[in-house]
């Protein structure tokens, strides 16, 4: 069975800061793991997504991620956050078929 | 270019009342369609998926059920409402397999569902 943990369900930074997001998975099968980010009161957008072609991912708004299979973990990055980055970030797994697991999301806070 | 329509944005509804939320996709044939349930602070959850007309599975058995009766139209219906139904639900389709596993899902953009 696939799962995903997210830790930490709100992170705070300053505006400049380096944002740093974490996910872990598990999955019996190789991953495709993806970053979403759902703004207030609307449905969810891909920022990025892994699928084995390379272990660093870029990603939409400047975001990226590198997924680290001894770890077996996903963490999102961004080197300097902007107030507009506000939003709540989910990641999810799915290792083929039709059903994409998402964690309980981290909802990202920039302060000016 | 795909678009997916979700409505009503918002709703309010008394316990033990019907529900009927609508999901359309323009632009595609034949794609996966799917309804998650976003409750607050919880994540994600996977209620119901279809690959096509007709065929609907099922993640969680609880109080709601979907249908597709026509290939690009998902609805989530409930004969009687519950406290525990309210909540944000999210629609999405994917175009597995077309594009393989690590096909990406596209979101509506939500109803959200007060019942009192």
């Amino acid at each position: 069975a696939q799962s995903v943990t997210q830790l930490g369900s709100h992170v705070s930074v300053s505006e400049g800061a380096l944002v740093l997001l974490r996910c872990n998975y598990s999955s019996s099968v190789p991953p495709y793991l993806f970053w979403y980010v759902q703004y207030p009161n609307q449905g969810l957008q891909l920022l990025l997504k892994y699928t084995s072609a390379a272990t660093l991912v870029k990603g939409i708004n400047g975001f990226e991620a590198e997924f680290k299979k001894s770890e077996t973990s996903f963490h999102l990055t961004k080197p300097s956050a902007h107030m507009s980055d506000a939003a709540e970030y989910f990641c999810a797994v799915t290792s083929g078929g039709f059903k994409t697991i998402f964690g309980a999301g981290t909802r990202l806070f920039v302060k000016a | 270019s795909q678009t997916i329509h979700q409505w009503p944005a918002t709703l309010v509804q008394p316990v033990g009342s019907p529900l009927s939320l609508e999901c359309t996709v323009e632009g595609t044939s034949n794609p996966n369609l799917y309804w998650y349930r976003q409750a607050a602070g919880r994540g994600l959850q996977l209620l119901f998926y279809s690959v096509g007309i007709g065929q609907i599975s099922s993640e969680v058995p609880q109080n709601l059920s979907a249908s597709r009766p026509q290939d690009r139209q998902f609805i989530l219906s409930s004969k009687k409402l519950l406290l525990s139904d309210s909540g944000f639900y999210l629609c999405a389709w994917s175009g597995w397999p077309r594009g393989g596993s690590n096909e990406k899902l596209f979101f509506g953009s939500g109803t959200q569902l007060s019942v009192l």
